[in-house]
């Protein structure tokens, strides 16, 4: 079956400065890499997400890559915020399956 | 559209018990997904039902079972309840393979 891994698992930043969070898959037939987001007490939210038919996707301050010959993806936040601080996971698909990274808790200080 | 809802919220056992969770998806979705989540594993896949038919299952024992009703509504049942099944457990609902998963609020199982 699929292998996600992920890192860093803890990662501070000050705020303004950019964080990245990388991972890898074991599986070459995944093609849907979606980010989610989960603060504390909640549920994980979708933030982006990338199909293996896209090397780049932005979305105002965050950006996804995917490098499939590497089997890696990486979410890049820029211009870091407070309010971004929370547990974040990678995951990867194929067809009706999840496989999740085991995430990554990103502390913002102002 | 109203989101993924789960039932109860919380829940306090012990162990032997059993448990019976709920999950309604968003109106529309047919596959349903089960997580176990707990701090330092991630998100842990136990199921997948899609149409009433249980189309991928996680690396759990047999304790762990579910079901999907033909609303799409999904249960999932935990028998002889040990202290190591204390977690959260979400579920998330899609329109279809491939398309984003959303989740719910999940259920907080306490097993004393």
């Amino acid at each position: 079956g699929e292998n996600v891994e992920q890192h860093p698992s803890t990662l501070s930043v000050q705020e303004g400065d950019s964080a990245v969070i990388k991972c890898t898959y074991s599986d070459s037939a995944s093609n849907y890499f979606p980010w989610y987001k989960q603060e504390l007490g909640k549920r994980p939210q979708l933030i982006i997400d990338i199909r293996s038919n896209v090397g780049e996707k932005k979305d105002q301050r965050i950006a996804v890559t995917l490098n499939k010959t590497a089997k890696h993806f990486s979410l890049h936040i820029t211009e870091t915020q407070p309010e971004d601080s929370a547990v974040y996971f990678c995951a990867a698909s194929k067809g009706n399956q999840f496989y999740f990274g085991t995430g990554t808790s990103l502390t913002v200080i102002p | 559209k109203a989101g993924v809802t789960q039932t109860p919220r919380y829940l306090i056992k012990t162990r032997g018990q059993q448990v019976t969770l709920s999950c309604s998806p968003i109106s529309g979705h047919r596959s349903v997904s089960w997580y176990q989540q707990t701090p330092g594993q991630g998100l842990q896949f136990l199921f997948e039902y899609f149409s009433e038919t249980q189309r991928n299952k996680g690396n759990f024992p047999g304790r762990f079972s579910g079901r999907q009703f033909s609303n799409s509504r999904s249960e999932m049942n935990v028998s002889t309840l040990e202290l190591g099944d204390s977690a959260l457990y979400l579920c998330a609902s899609s329109l279809q393979d491939q398309e984003t998963q959303y989740f719910g609020p999940g259920t907080r199982l306490l097993v004393l």
